[in-house]
């Protein structure tokens, strides 16, 4: 297996559009996290779903955000408007059980807001 | 508000030395706690778990938990410069999902 691949691995944007991130998980795996990394804030978890279905949003920081996950296999994490405090390292994990610990990562998306 | 508190270094050792990683948590009854290794630039990797007082043992590193002191810690034998890394403490709370420290960013100087 490839191993949980995210799209794009970087991205530049201007403040106010939109950006949608990509995360194929790993096949058979049934629960995917979403996160955020920043030197200041470190490693966040934004939202994780199991069988495709959003379980816990809470880490979501505004409603400028939003996540989807339309099948086992495909999951966006969508920004609208991005704003430059949105400029941070997203990572998408998934695993088998809820082992969110033993989540495997993807190499993650590096976006800069501008 | 749980929390995860590292030094965020950067710790430098000598290769071959030990390296020791410090960690402290602030929920009293967390049950679960991990070490990460994230390469510059990479992402995380799960080296270590821990679950029970102690010390685990996993090659050249060790993991030690102290419960009552609210402390876990990674030591590192016979560093390499390939050891050279942000090592991330991560723990599960009582209540929630997994929170990660910081971190704290080791160089292994040959």
């Amino acid at each position: 297996d490839a191993g949980v691949i995210q799209s794009p691995r970087h991205e530049v944007t201007e403040m106010g559009q939109e950006v949608t991130l990509r995360c194929k998980p790993i096949s058979g795996h049934d629960y995917l996290f979403w996160y955020r990394q920043t030197m200041m804030r470190g490693l966040e978890l934004l939202i994780y779903f199991n069988n495709n279905v959003p379980i816990d949003d809470s880490g979501m920081p505004e409603d400028r955000f939003s996540a989807k996950m339309p099948n086992a296999s495909f999951s966006t994490l969508k920004i609208q408007p991005s704003e430059p405090r949105d400029s941070a390292v997203y990572f998408c994990a998934s695993s088998l059980g809820y082992t969110g610990a033993e989540a495997f990562f993807g190499q993650g998306t590096r976006l800069t807001v501008v | 508000q749980k929390e995860v508190e590292q030094n965020s270094g950067p710790l430098s050792v000598p290769e071959g030395a030990i390296a020791s990683l410090n960690c402290t948590y602030s929920d009293r009854v967390s049950q679960s706690f991990f070490w990460y290794r994230q390469y510059s630039g990479k992402s995380p990797e799960l080296i270590m778990s821990i679950y029970s007082n102690g010390d685990k043992e996993d090659g050249r590193f060790t993991a030690q938990l102290n419960k009552a002191s609210q402390y876990v810690s990674l030591l590192i034998r016979d560093s390499q410069p390939s050891d050279s890394a942000t090592y991330l403490c991560a723990v599960i709370p009582s209540q929630g999902n997994l929170i990660f420290g910081k971190g704290t960013k080791l160089s292994v100087k040959p």
